[in-house]
């Protein structure tokens, strides 16, 4: 079985630049999530989709952050414009809570560094 | 409010030793319980989790976790750990009462290993 996959894995830009990333979770996983973990910290949830649905994203700076997840399936996490604190790595996880299995799945992740 | 406390940040042990991480919660009722692991430059990987029933659970790599609910907490051990387990270990809490609960993370121990 596949993992969650994510790219780009680095990207380094300048800040007030805008930048996007992709994630295509675990087949038949119904519900996505986006975390930024800091460094030093443990990953903190930006936005949970549930198929195409958001179901959470009271974190979600929706300044400068989007998400969307229109097909249900793979999803793009977008920052425009980018500040010095977004610096961090962004994390997406899949579970397929339809079968009552709450369990998480992560990518790799994609390093972000504002300059 | 659910939260998720692992006092030690960081963590040494020689190898061959056992290991035991420590991991205290706040939460209600009985939440779901997951310990993971992060290698560097990698995403988390899950080692275990509890919902119910037995307290001690066994999960991947010689991990196991107790639940003890007199304490609220989730300690990681292991009996003899090798170098390869070097990574940040990540304790995480879920209320799993509905299907748009969430994971909240602890802040991760990082573990080193002397040779």
């Amino acid at each position: 079985e596949a993992g969650v996959a994510q790219s780009p894995r680095y990207k380094i830009i300048e800040k007030r630049q805008s930048v996007a990333f992709w994630c295509n979770p675990i087949s038949g996983h119904a519900t996505l999530y986006w975390y930024q973990q800091i460094l030093g910290q443990g990953p903190k949830l930006l936005i949970q989709f549930q198929n195409n649905g958001v179901v959470d994203d009271s974190q979600l700076p929706k300044d400068r952050f989007s998400a969307e997840r229109l097909k249900g399936v793979d999803s793009t996490l977008k920052i425009q414009p980018a500040k010095l604190e977004d610096s961090a790595v962004y994390l997406c996880a899949s579970s397929h809570r339809a079968s009552g299995r709450v369990e998480q799945y992560f990518g790799p992740g994609t390093r972000l560094t504002v300059t | 409010a659910q939260s998720v406390t692992q006092p030690d940040i960081h963590i040494t042990v020689s190898e061959g030793a056992s290991l035991e991480l420590r991991c205290n919660y706040s939460y209600g009722a009985t939440p779901y319980l997951f310990w993971y692991v992060q290698s560097p430059g990698q995403g988390l990987q899950l080692l275990l989790k509890y919902f119910s029933g037995d307290t001690l659970v066994q999960g991947i790599k010689g991990f196991e976790a107790e639940f003890k609910r007199s304490q609220s907490s989730f300690n990681l051990r292991k009996p003899s750990v090798h170098w390869s387990d070097a990574a940040e270990y990540f304790c995480a809490v879920a209320p799993g009462y509905s299907s748009a609960s969430k994971i909240i993370f602890g802040s991760g121990t990082r573990l080193s290993i002397r040779p």
